[in-house]
């Protein structure tokens, strides 16, 4: 049974550090990893889609890299903002048939001014 | 190209109620899932329909349910609400191939009084 964890769960840093998030499976039989972004109350917006034949995505100041022999991701955010303050969570799809995502519990990030 | 698009966004029932959501998802895209979000259990996946079939389930009771159109619109029903049942209800949009993106619309928060 896949399972995802997330750590730190919460994480607070100054504005204009780089930071580095972590989520990590059991099953390293996955279609692919996504990451998302959730704002309070609202609902997920979409980061960043690692196939499983890739290592490494790119958008803007966010990289996120797969390493599925370890059961690694990393979500990579260079120069944070306050603007960046939200809760980050990962999300994988294995290969098992089903067609469902299991999600981690999340990371919630404040970046201070 | 329009987002997922979930009504109503808030409602209150009362307990022993039921209730309604639904779901347009992006165009072109065949499957819906919903997820059910608490503070205390995180995100949980609660059904996927692909071509108007049930493809997957969670571990859910059975009053849950959904449905999905030929239009590829989704709803889902809650039925003899319970308290436990106050959630934000998240819909998600994808192509419906293995590795495809998950998108998700803004829920629909659903208070059980």
């Amino acid at each position: 049974k896949q399972e995802v964890t997330q750590i730190p769960a919460a994480l607070s840093v100054p504005e204009g550090e780089n930071l580095v998030l972590n989520c990590s499976f059991t099953d390293s039989a996955i279609y692919n990893l996504q990451w998302f972004r959730q704002d309070p109350g609202k609902g997920l917006t979409s980061l960043l889609l690692i196939q499983s034949s890739q290592r490494e995505q790119t958008s803007g100041r966010l990289n996120a890299s797969l390493d599925k022999s370890s059961g690694r991701s990393t979500l990579y955010i260079a120069a944070s903002q306050p603007g960046d303050s939200a809760t980050y969570l990962c999300a994988v799809k294995g290969t098992s048939g089903t067609y469902k995502y299991i999600f981690g519990t999340g990371t919630r990030l404040k970046v201070l001014a | 190209k329009a987002g997922v698009t979930q009504t109503p966004r808030y409602l209150i029932k009362t307990r022993g109620q039921q209730v309604t959501l639904s779901c347009s998802p992006i165009s072109g895209h065949r499957s819906v899932s919903w997820y059910q979000q608490t503070p205390g259990q995180g995100l949980q996946f609660l059904f996927e329909y692909f071509s108007e079939t049930q493809r997957n389930k969670g571990n859910f009771p059975g009053r849950f349910s959904g449905r999905q159109f030929s239009n590829s619109r989704s709803e889902m029903n809650v039925s003899t609400l319970e308290l436990g049942d106050s959630a934000l209800y998240l819909c998600a949009s994808s192509s419906g191939e293995p590795a495809g993106e998950l998108f998700f619309g803004e829920g629909s928060r659903l208070t059980v009084l």
